[in-house]
């Protein structure tokens, strides 16, 4: 079936470095990407989104690439910090159809 | 911005027994959603609840089990039924376009646990 998935399970970083956090999709019809960002005891909270006509945005210290050749998404946060730590979902859908989250990455920031 | 409530937090339940979560949303929404986050996971759909028709319900997933009521534009009810230990998660409910227009914003959540 269609599904959204990330590589890696977890993700551990220094403080400071920069981190990718990678997502593979399925559904090749999908038009529309969000990456959410979920600490513990609280509810996804949005980040950042990319429309399937975009390949790149950026926002502050986060940038999402989307590459739809090989159905990749990709968050990217720059000089991370130890507030970042947190649970990372991508969710992607096409117009007039639910959203579908993807498995989760955990974020890990040491100082 | 607008701001997404759910009553209660959290709620330790006993097996058989009933839940009834709320979402309150500060602003007037047309859709609104209710997800599943069970331990450890990611989150899955149970139903879309728009104000005025009768909610829909994704695969898996019953009225009979999860009654949902939306009476108006900014409120909507999720009711777990006779319920079970597997019924232990997160329900969260979230809404299309406060902000941006497709996009999905979501309450704090709901932990519930089921003994």
């Amino acid at each position: 079936g269609e599904s959204v998935g990330l590589h890696l399970p977890t993700l551990s970083v220094q403080e400071g470095d920069n981190s990718i956090i990678n997502c593979a999709y399925s559904n090749s019809a999908s038009d529309y990407f969000i990456w959410y960002k979920q600490e513990s005891g609280k509810g996804p909270q949005f980040i950042i989104d990319i429309r399937s006509n975009m390949d790149k945005r950026q926002g502050q210290r986060v940038t999402v690439l989307l590459n739809k050749t090989v159905k990749h998404l990709s968050l990217q946060i720059a000089a991370t910090q130890p507030g970042d730590s947190a649970v990372y979902f991508c969710a992607e859908n096409q117009a007039g159809t639910a959203l579908i989250f993807g498995k989760g990455t955990t974020l890990s920031v040491s100082s | 911005s607008a701001v997404i409530s759910q009553k209660p937090s959290r709620d330790i339940c006993q097996r058989g027994t009933s839940l009834t979560i709320q979402c309150q949303v500060d602003s007037q929404v047309t859709m609104m959603f209710w997800y599943r986050q069970q331990p450890g996971q990611s989150l899955t759909l149970i139903a879309t609840a728009n104000q005025g028709s009768e909610a829909t319900y994704e695969s898996g997933f019953v009225i009979d089990k999860f009654p949902i009521s939306r009476p108006n534009l900014t409120f909507s009810t999720l009711t777990v039924s006779n319920m079970s230990p597997e019924d232990s998660s997160i329900y969260l409910c979230s809404v299309e376009g406060l902000a941006k227009r497709d996009t999905q914003y979501f309450g704090p959540g709901t932990r519930l646990t089921v003994l």
